[in-house]
């Protein structure tokens, strides 16, 4: 069946940086955008980035743009989620989610959210 | 950036009663509009995408409308399963943003 499965959760410290994995199956990869949305502790959903599976292209929210980075690994289907130089408020759970063009880019595949805790 | 405002914040009903959700986008996004449930600890789901259109294996008892700036989304018979947080979110342009969310809380 369709999924995306993340990978787990992570503890880093202020000024680290966290990598978060989304794998990808039950589908071709390399046609459907995927975005990063991350949620913190008894919040809203907030996007980060949209990258293109296909030819790699980015394009990052402005708040993450110099802390962000979206890469893919085609032979894998996983698409990764780096942020850097983490502080206190990017304790959150970070999704990756499926974007369906022939529904208005709704986002209709979601991966089960990693966990990230920023604490010293 | 577009800004996406929901009403009610949050919101009590019971179980049977026709429920009503607003969505204000800042400016026009035609039909770029999707509607998505989130239960505590869970990853947020699809119900509605292009404003009106019920995504596959989601009740008819959810409904969407709208388009333009103004939107709702509207559960005709609460049942016990539909307590949780709802989310409207834009596609039409990025960066894609989502409304503060709505919580459906049992009375």
């Amino acid at each position: 069946q369709v999924q995306l499965v993340q990978s787990g959760a992570e503890v880093k410290k202020p000024g680290a940086s966290v990598k978060v994995s989304c794998k990808a199956s039950g589908y071709t990869f390399t046609s459907y955008y995927m975005h990063w949305v991350r949620q913190a502790p008894g919040q809203g959903l907030e996007w980060m980035g949209i990258i293109n599976p296909s030819g790699g292209s980015t394009r990052y929210a402005q708040k993450f743009q110099g802390r962000v980075t979206m890469i893919r690994d085609t032979s894998t289907s996983t698409v990764y989620m780096e942020l850097s130089s983490l502080r206190s408020e990017d304790t959150a759970v970070y999704y990756c989610a499926r974007a369906i063009a022939a529904r208005y880019d709704a986002f209709d595949i979601w991966g089960q959210g990693t966990m990230v805790t920023v604490s010293s | 950036d577009i800004q996406m405002t929901q009403s009610p914040s949050s919101l009590s009903a019971s179980v049977g009663d026709r429920v009503t959700i607003t969505c204000r986008a800042s400016q026009s996004i035609s039909i770029y509009l999707s509607w998505y449930q989130q239960k505590p600890g869970k990853a947020p789901k699809l119900l509605i995408y292009a404003a009106s259109s019920l995504q596959s294996g989601v009740p008819s008892r959810f409904s969407g409308s709208g388009s333009g700036t103004d939107f709702t989304l509207t559960i005709s018979s609460l049942q016990p399963e539909d307590f949780a947080t709802y989310y409207c979110q834009q596609s039409y342009s990025t960066p894609r943003t989502f409304g503060q969310g709505t919580k459906v809380e049992i009375k």
